[in-house]
């Protein structure tokens, strides 16, 4: 299994720039969530799917949109990018909500 | 919504120390899970200990849920222990909550 994957591994964008990170996980989990880390901090968790078809904003959602069209991914856009937005992203899966998540190798991210 | 405390949040060790770790966190827990993350980013998953005692080599955790606090142990640290060492907590929502972290240097 190659577990959880995140493409690009880095990104520049300019403001108002859109581009899509995507994540897969071939775990067969239901559970996928996506996070930014920004510097000295911990992981803040932005949208959350507990299966294909159902997506749930987290604690940081604004600026982010996400679908979940297969249970193998869950990709995370953003639609008009914003030096704010400058962080690491990273996507975890669980084979269901509320047991332990593995996370992907990350994104980061940077917006001038 | 729920509060996680980690301390110290920075510690140097000489290769060879033991340390403890802590996270406090302000209310009860679904799940908590243990966290490296080494200096290339990448997060490790260390334990899954919504309570209880884990061992794994040299590391062990123990979570006293009903006192809302874990403790992470590492002995006989070695220079590849160091990063950032995170504990996330589960709330009632299924939502994971990240302390801050405790940034780990172990010298040779």
């Amino acid at each position: 299994n190659a577990g959880v994957t995140q493409t690009p591994k880095f990104q520049v964008l300019k403001t108002g720039q859109s581009m899509t990170l995507q994540c897969a996980q071939d775990m067969n989990h239901e559970y996928m969530s996506w996070y930014r880390q920004d510097p000295g901090m911990g992981l803040r968790l932005i949208h959350y799917s507990v299966g294909a078809g159902i997506t749930d904003q987290g604690e940081v959602p604004n600026g982010y949109n996400v679908s979940r069209s297969t249970t193998e991914d869950f990709p995370l856009r953003l639609l008009s990018a914003a030096p704010s937005q400058t962080s690491v992203y990273f996507c975890a899966s669980s084979y269901s909500q509320g047991v332990e998540q593995y996370f992907g190798p990350g994104t980061r991210l940077t917006v001038t | 919504g729920i509060q996680v405390e980690q301390s110290p949040p920075d510690l140097i060790l000489q290769e060879g120390a033991n340390s403890t770790l802590r996270c406090n966190f302000s209310d009860s827990v679904n799940n908590l899970q243990w966290f490296h993350q080494n200096p290339w980013g990448q997060l490790i998953n260390l334990f899954y200990i919504p309570s209880g005692t884990k061992q794994n080599g040299r590391l062990s955790a123990t979570t006293v849920a009903t006192e809302r606090y874990s403790l992470l142990y590492i002995s006989s640290s070695q220079t590849t222990d160091s990063g950032v060492y995170f504990c996330a907590v589960m709330d009632s929502s299924y939502k994971l909550i990240f302390g801050s972290g405790t940034r780990l240097l172990v010298r040779p």
